[in-house]
């Protein structure tokens, strides 16, 4: 069974530039969970995709977006970066919607 | 506004002796309660879980207990191991949320 992953593994970009990230599900999970982790802190919920349609959004602007697609893998799409998006960004997936997450390694963003 | 918080940034226990990991909440509305180990350069693991409706749950060396009246949880570790050594994070949901809320988490060192 594979777990998930996520790519790329670090990414640099500069202010005002856009960026995808890219999560693979667990085998038979259909629910999948965006972070961002910044440096010393928790996790913070992004949102929450399931079934290909949004379910639950955080505290984050619309600059942040994201899909789902079919074989329910995702993207998370951050347009106009600032300095402060710098952060490992954590994809979670589930078998549904409040099961448990597993997470993957994180993509590492850094924005000069 | 952080509503899950771990106010013990590190915590240091010799290999063999009991580590304790406390996690306070403030939102009543809270019923899954989720504990994850995180080692650098990898995503968090899921370790725990309990239930509100529980207030103790054990699997292997991990236990969890819940006292909701305190808004309070916490993680044993018996005996801790120097594989133990990693940041460990306290995550709570709402009935029917994905969403989880992280705390800022505590790093666990194991010493020989």
């Amino acid at each position: 069974e594979t777990g998930v992953t996520q790519s790329p593994t670090h990414l640099i970009k500069t202010r005002g530039q856009q960026v995808t990230l890219r999560c693979s599900s667990q085998s038979g999970h259909n629910t999948v969970s965006w972070y961002q982790q910044a440096l010393g802190q928790g996790p913070q919920f992004i949102f929450q995709y399931y079934r290909e349609e949004e379910n639950g959004r955080g505290n984050f602007p619309p600059r942040f977006s994201g899909l789902q697609f079919p074989n329910y893998s995702s993207e998370l799409n951050v347009n106009a970066l600032e300095l402060d998006d710098s952060a490992l960004y954590l994809c979670a997936s589930s078998a549904d919607r409040v099961d448990t997450q597993y997470f993957g390694p994180g993509t590492r963003l850094t924005v000069l | 506004d952080q509503q899950v918080k771990q106010n013990s940034p590190s915590l240091s226990v010799q290999e063999g002796r009991i580590s304790i990991l406390n996690c306070d909440y403030t939102n009543s509305m809270f019923d899954y309660f989720l504990w994850y180990k995180k080692y650098p350069a990898e995503g968090p693991t899921f370790l725990i879980s309990i239930s509100s409706i529980k207030d103790k749950n054990e699997d292997g060396r991990f236990t969890v207990f819940l006292n909701k009246s305190a808004k309070h949880l916490s993680l044993h570790i018996v005996p801790s191991q120097p594989g133990d050594s990693a940041v460990y994070f306290c995550a709570a949901r709402k009935k029917g949320w994905g969403k989880l809320q992280f705390g800022a988490g505590t790093q666990v060192v194991v010493t020989p």
